[in-house]
């Protein structure tokens, strides 16, 4: 069975400091799908970005970057130089690779609170 | 380019009640996705629909009922609702073909439901 981990409930940072979140998941499959998601207070997720299994090459957009580790399960995203208007609730996630469908795992979830 | 949309915004029901959501695709997508979201958690994945037919099925009891209509629309049917069916009920549309770009889900903003 999949499952994805936020261990960070909650971070709370200063306007232009950095912030990282951490993501942890567990999948049998040998191909899949990372997705992170941003969820601001209107509630709607919009989508941030996709990694699939066999691309471990770090991304850059802008002020935020990925960082893929498969030898140790991890997808975490930092958020650099932060803004008032990154506060908001960031999603990572999971799908295998099926014919049968594209669900996705959710992780609990991280409240990133940026301070002025 | 009209993205995912769902109604209605917002619905209080009593316990014992059914209710109806509705969602309509992203323009060109093909497949639905419903997910659950309680307060303070990530969503939850109750079913996908595709060409008219559940393709994927999570965790969810026989209360949870949907369609898929030809024009891709979907409906969420949750029957003999309880204070536990209070959340917000997340649509996301794909391509269902089996394809990358198929495993990139768009959200809509959400139905909150409370049970009273």
């Amino acid at each position: 069975a999949q499952k994805v981990t936020q261990a960070q409930t909650e971070i709370s940072v200063v306007e232009k400091e950095d912030v990282t979140l951490d993501c942890v998941y567990e999948t049998r499959d040998t191909t899949y799908y990372l997705f992170w998601y941003k969820q601001p207070p209107s509630g709607e997720l919009v989508f941030l970005i996709r990694r699939n299994s066999f691309d471990e090459q770090n991304e850059i957009s802008g002020r935020y970057s990925w960082n893929f580790q498969k030898s140790t399960s991890s997808f975490n995203f930092t958020i650099t130089a932060s803004q008032v208007v990154d506060s908001a609730v960031y999603f990572c996630a999971l799908s295998e690779a099926t014919a049968a469908g594209n669900k996705l795992t959710f992780g609990g979830g991280t409240r990133v609170l940026v301070k002025p | 380019d009209a993205g995912v949309t769902q109604s209605p915004t917002h619905l209080i029901k009593t316990r014992g009640q059914q209710v109806t959501l509705r969602c309509s695709p992203k323009s060109g997508h093909d497949t639905v996705s419903w997910y659950q979201q309680a307060l303070g958690q990530g969503p939850q994945f109750i079913f996908q629909y595709y060409e008219e037919e559940e393709r994927q099925r999570g965790n969810f009891p026989d209360r949870f009922s949907g369609h898929q209509f030809p024009n891709y629309s979907s409906e969420l049917n949750v029957n003999a609702l309880l204070l536990g069916d209070s959340a917000l009920y997340l649509c996301a549309s794909s391509l269902g073909e089996f394809d990358l770009s198929s495993y990139e889900q768009y959200f809509g903003p959400g139905t909150r439901l409370t049970v009273t």
